[in-house]
């Protein structure tokens, strides 16, 4: 099992420019999610999907697009990049289920690094 | 102000201390607590997880959760270097959303 797979690991773009960071799961989670960590702010929700065609809206949504086609992966779509945009991304995902446990026990993916310049 | 308040620190203590690390909240309904732990340029992994009130023990780590006080804590004994990483507390209600933590960056010197 590869677990949660991100890419690219590294990106630069500039202003104004567009791109799609890609996740993909092979655990069958139904919940999955994009944060964006910064300096002394912790890991902020972006997106998530408890399933395949359902998406929603988390703390920090502006921005940045999703859809969810599979249940394997879920893309994060900058619409056109923003120096604010420059963070650590993580998708992360989970089971979605009657089981509070399973649920929290969220898997991260290694992180993406962005520039925007 | 922020639903879940974490000190970032940095905080360094010296190997075999008890580390204490610590998150306060503001929503009483959430029922559900863990504890997130990141190597520097990795993804967090959940160490450790609570639900309601009460102790947690599992080896050197020990979760503790106060709802009257809306208060966490993460107690670490016999601290090793190898348990140098951030420290993110996580909380939820029910089926929502996990909401995190600013995170803890913890050092701990040979």
């Amino acid at each position: 099992n590869a677990g949660v797979t991100q890419t690219p690991k590294f990106q630069v773009l500039k202003t104004g420019q567009s791109m799609t960071l890609q996740c993909a799961q092979d655990m069958n989670h139904e919940y999955m999610s994009w944060y964006r960590q910064d300096p002394g702010m912790g890991l902020r929700l972006i997106h998530y999907s408890v399933g395949a065609g359902i998406t929603d809206q988390g703390e920090v949504p502006n921005g940045y697009n999703v859809s969810r086609s599979t249940t394997e992966d879920f893309p994060l779509r900058l619409l056109s990049a923003a120096p604010s945009q420059t963070s650590v991304y993580f998708c992360a995902s989970s089971y979605h289920g009657d089981s509070a446990f399973v649920a929290n026990v969220l898997t991260f993916g290694a992180g993406s690094r962005l520039t925007v310049l | 102000q922020k639903e879940v308040e974490q000190d970032p620190g940095p905080l360094s203590v010296p190997e075999g201390a008890i580390v204490s690390l610590n998150c306060t909240y503001s929503n009483s309904a959430f029922q559900y607590f863990m504890w997130y732990r990141q190597y520097s340029r990795k993804g967090p992994e959940l160490l450790m997880y609570t639900y309601s009130s009460g102790n947690k023990e599992d080896g050197r780590f020990t979760a503790q959760v106060d709802k009257s006080s809306k208060y966490i804590s993460l107690f670490i004994r016999d601290s090793q270097p190898s348990d140098s990483a951030t420290y993110l507390c996580a909380m939820r209600e029910g089926a929502q959303k996990l909401v995190f933590g600013q995170g803890t960056r913890l050092t701990i010197n040979p």
